[in-house]
């Protein structure tokens, strides 16, 4: 199957401090890919659709500015948590849909846990 | 009402019955329909996806697709203690958008 890699897997910053997570497709292309949060005992909530070569869409209630999307190539998507704050800690993860294959079957990363301080 | 509902459980089976997983969708325009499964502190997989009303089977594993209703469900025959996680049922294509509604998940614990 396919595989989307997401780094780090794991973060503790302090307050104020940005984080950088990657996103990357290893063996396919991806046109799309998606942001998630996921609070303890909660399901998925889309944060953001990363598209390549152009601007994310984001959800309502979601800060464009606070939460940087890049997705600068078919096979990586970048999230940055500008200013982390307490309550952004949470568990984000990754998906992407392989370009072309029309299946609708999201590959997900192994998410990355984010505490701030 | 949320767009794709599901019960949060706990759902407690014995081993070796079957699980039965639910998950009711609010808009009639919905095109595809996927069953994922997430352990603890893990990301989701993809369990069985289903696009036409009837059954689909795969192993253990049957989803059940009602479009009139709109309910799909997902059996787990001869369930085994390592099913144990939350089902998350996810939702593709309402009203023509191409974004992943994804219910609130069913924890499911197989009694060993």
């Amino acid at each position: 199957g396919a595989v989307v890699s997401q780094h780090p897997s794991w973060v503790i910053c302090k307050s104020g401090t940005s984080v950088k997570i990657e996103c990357r497709s290893l063996d396919f292309q991806a046109t799309t890919m998606f942001w998630y949060r996921q609070f303890p005992k909660q399901s998925l909530m889309l944060m953001a659709t990363s598209n390549e070569g152009s601007k994310a869409t984001y959800e309502q209630g979601v800060e464009k500015d606070k939460f940087l999307i890049n997705h600068a190539s078919l096979t990586l998507s970048t999230l940055t948590v500008t200013s982390a704050h307490p309550e952004d800690s949470s568990f984000y993860i990754c998906s992407a849909e392989r370009g072309g294959a029309n299946t609708g079957e999201l590959f997900f990363g192994e998410g990355s846990r984010l505490t701030v301080l | 009402q949320k767009e794709v509902e599901q019960n949060s459980g706990p759902l407690s089976v014995p081993e070796g019955a079957i699980a039965s997983l639910n998950c009711t969708y609010s808009d009639r325009g919905s095109q595809s329909f996927f069953w994922y499964r997430q352990y603890s502190g893990k990301s989701p997989e993809l369990i069985m996806f289903i696009y036409s009303n009837g059954d689909k089977e795969d192993g253990r594993f049957t989803a059940q697709l009602n479009k009139a209703s709109q309910y799909v469900s997902l059996l787990i025959r001869d369930s085994q203690p390592s099913d144990s996680a939350t089902y998350l049922c996810a939702v593709n294509g309402a009203s023509g958008t191409y974004k992943y509604i994804f219910g609130t998940g069913t924890r499911l614990k197989v009694l060993a």
